[in-house]
């Protein structure tokens, strides 16, 4: 049972456009959200994370946004950029408990 | 520069040898995890470990082992390895309490088994 789905599986997305992976959770008892980036030939790094109690968070050109009825948080990338090229995965869990991670969206900036 | 250090990066061997993935880390975290990821497929959690002389088994049944006999260092080892331990394994360790779920990861122990 994959409690946390995430889609696209792969994002083609032009220099300067928008990127927008999304993801669904099933435990409604989850109260973190992770998103981790991973560029080829390393391990995954945090980038932005939130919790249920706002419903966005902002660091620079990546946005978290949260919707908890409907049980699914978005990242959102502004003005995309070829550096930005990597694999992105979404997680969820339990505060202080392991990370459920989604499978992951490779995502392909075009100049 | 990387806190957590992960080696081989790459290994190649024949079914039935045994192998060693050592991880080491310098942040003086409690807590280290093993994943096991696949392309296309979401990381899967085989062991974690609280602390010094404690293992856990996680989500995803694993033929491999662990041992946590220093804090720094979690060691993961299978005794005869077949080509389905093909896979990319990666080591990642966090604080305990309120900085648990921020995980910092390895570069990754890619395993070819022939």
């Amino acid at each position: 049972q994959q409690q946390v789905k995430q889609s696209p599986q792969s994002l083609i997305v032009q220099k300067g456009g928008i990127s927008i992976i999304n993801c669904a959770y099933e435990n409604t008892a989850f109260d973190y959200f992770p998103w981790y980036q991973q560029f080829p030939g390393k391990g995954p790094a945090l980038l932005i994370a939130i919790r249920p109690d706002v419903s966005e968070k902002k660091e620079g050109r990546f946005t978290i946004s949260f919707n908890k009825s409907a049980k699914q948080f978005s990242l959102h990338i502004m003005d995309s950029q070829p550096g930005d090229s990597a694999t992105y995965f979404c997680a969820a869990s339990l505060f202080g408990y392991q990370l459920t991670f989604g499978k992951g969206t490779k995502l392909s900036v075009i100049p | 520069e990387a806190d957590i250090y992960q080696t081989p990066r790459y290994l190649v061997i024949g079914t039935g040898k045994k192998i060693t993935l050592e991880c080491s880390q310098t942040m003086g975290h409690d807590k280290m995890y093993w994943y096991q990821q696949d392309p296309g497929m979401e990381l899967h959690l085989i062991h974690y470990s609280y602390g010094v002389n404690s293992t856990e088994k996680g989500d995803l049944s694993s033929e491999s082992t662990v041992s946590r006999i220093r804090t720094e260092h979690f060691p993961l080892t299978l005794e005869s390895a077949r080509p389905s331990h093909t896979s990319q394994y990666l080591c990642a360790s966090s604080e305990a309490g309120a900085g648990a779920n921020v995980l910092t990861f390895g570069a990754g122990s890619r395993l070819t088994v022939l």
